[in-house]
């Protein structure tokens, strides 16, 4: 089985803090992900990465950095957090580069930043 | 970019009654998936289905990618059944990222 981990479940943060969330993939996937989810918005993607030490942007990346450093850990930076990053943070993966196969995803980090 | 709508919005039922969800995209997609959200927000994958019909247990989906639609169905719910659930798209080459659809939330009644 597939399994992604997220390193936690619930985090509160203050204003200006710089917020790290790590999500680790157990399965040699070359794609990884990082969403937010936002009641009335949905699931919006904001990075990915499909090697290590490439990313590219989501569709709402402002506010946010990442980093691959290794195949299996993609981690997203949030450089001076604002309570308007207070989301649900998910993360995913998937196995191939191209037409990437099915996406498994983490169980999520519920941020909260006052 | 390709538009992703799921009907119906909210849906509510007696345990044991069958349910069908819908899941309309307005391109062509290369993958399809609907997961199911949990109260605690995980999405756990139900079925990968970029084209024809699966089964699995109680529940089975059939994706029509030429008409642009796919439907999840639900047999004799359950109230574990209860949450939101979710159709994402693939779509188009070099962007591997997940459209997602704003989800179906199903209440069943015991």
């Amino acid at each position: 089985d597939v399994k992604v981990t997220q390193s936690s479940r619930y985090l509160v943060k203050r204003t200006g803090e710089k917020v790290f969330l790590e999500c680790v993939q157990d399965m040699d996937h070359e794609n990884m992900f990082w969403y937010r989810q936002d009641p009335g918005l949905g699931l919006r993607l904001i990075y990915f990465s499909y090697d290590v030490k490439m990313k590219e942007k989501g569709d709402i990346p402002e506010g946010y950095s990442v980093s691959r450093e290794k195949k299996e850990r993609f981690s997203l930076i949030l450089e001076s957090a604002s309570t308007n990053q207070t989301s649900m943070y998910l993360c995913a993966s998937s196995l191939y580069r191209v037409n990437s196969g099915e996406q498994f995803f983490g169980p999520g980090t519920r941020l909260t930043v006052l | 970019g390709i538009q992703v709508e799921q009907s119906p919005p909210d849906l509510i039922l007696q345990e044991g009654a069958n349910s069908t969800l819908r899941c309309n995209f307005s391109d062509s997609v290369n993958n399809l998936q609907w997961f199911h959200q949990n109260p605690w927000g995980q999405l756990i994958n139900l079925f990968y289905i970029p084209s024809g019909t699966k089964q699995n247990g109680r529940l089975s989906a059939t994706t029509v990618a030429t008409e642009r639609y796919s439907l999840l169905y639900i047999s004799s719910s359950q109230t574990t059944d209860s949450g939101v659930y979710f159709c994402a798209v693939e779509h188009g080459f070099g962007n591997e990222k997940l459209t997602f659809g704003t989800g179906t939330r199903l209440t069943i009644i015991p």
